[in-house]
């Protein structure tokens, strides 16, 4: 079972939609969680952090789940430059000081017009 | 934008041929880490160093090795290319004094080994 697990997609919506990605993970030694967005043929890019009691970035709210172990990505009003891979990356602590960050496969996004 | 640029951008090389990949970054920041990232695959770590000449082995190091002898800049060399180190290559650091948190990553290498 991998560490990080998303939903590849695509998902195709039409402008102006609400879409949400789900991202589970299976390590409870999991301390920090990140959406990241990759376009085509670029570097990721840190979207947002995604803190215990949620938070939100104008059309974007990230939700974390940790009974369940799951973080979210909610995106409102979806426009065309939304269309990208979203990457969901948690930080998992082995003991002591030793930590990893650990990516998702991604979860591509087609935003129509 | 945290600074960081990445050379060569594309490489073709041959099968048993060295191969080095630079990371330069201008904002002094102590962590720096190189990834490749495959289809079907997320980011895998290949190396990480926590400061100049200190560096630890990722999940996928075997064939890679590292050198960081100035703060700015993180050298990743293959030391024999083999056709499965064909990937993307990209560098990435992390702000502050903590390591595995926000990281920030250079544009990526594209290599192909022939």
């Amino acid at each position: 079972r991998k560490e990080v697990e998303q939903d590849p997609g695509p998902f195709n919506v039409p402008e102006g939609a609400t879409v949400a990605f789900n991202c589970t993970y299976s390590n409870s030694a999991s301390q920090s969680f990140f959406w990241y967005r990759q376009d085509c043929r670029k570097e990721p890019k840190l979207l947002m952090s995604v803190y215990s009691s949620g938070n939100e970035d104008g059309r974007f709210t990230a939700q974390l789940n940790r009974a369940s172990q799951y973080i979210s990505l909610l995106i409102r009003d979806s426009k065309l430059s939304d269309s990208a891979t979203y990457l969901c990356v948690v930080n998992i602590n082995y003991g002591g000081a030793t930590n990893k960050l650990i990516f998702g496969t991604g979860t591509l996004l087609a935003v129509q017009p | 934008d945290a600074g960081i640029t990445q050379s060569p951008r594309h490489k073709v090389t041959e099968t048993g041929t060295p191969v080095t990949l630079r990371c330069h970054q201008t904002e002094n920041h102590r962590y720096m880490y190189w990834y490749r990232q495959d289809p079907g695959h997320g980011l895998r770590l290949i190396h990480y160093s926590y400061g100049v000449k200190d560096t630890d082995k990722g999940e996928v190091s075997d064939g890679y090795s590292v050198s960081r002898s100035k703060t700015e800049d993180f050298l990743l060399t293959l030391e024999s290319a083999t056709s499965s180190q064909t990937s993307v290559y990209f560098c990435a650091i992390s702000e502050g004094q903590e390591s595995f948190y926000e990281q920030y990553f250079g544009p990526g290498t594209r290599l192909t080994v022939t």
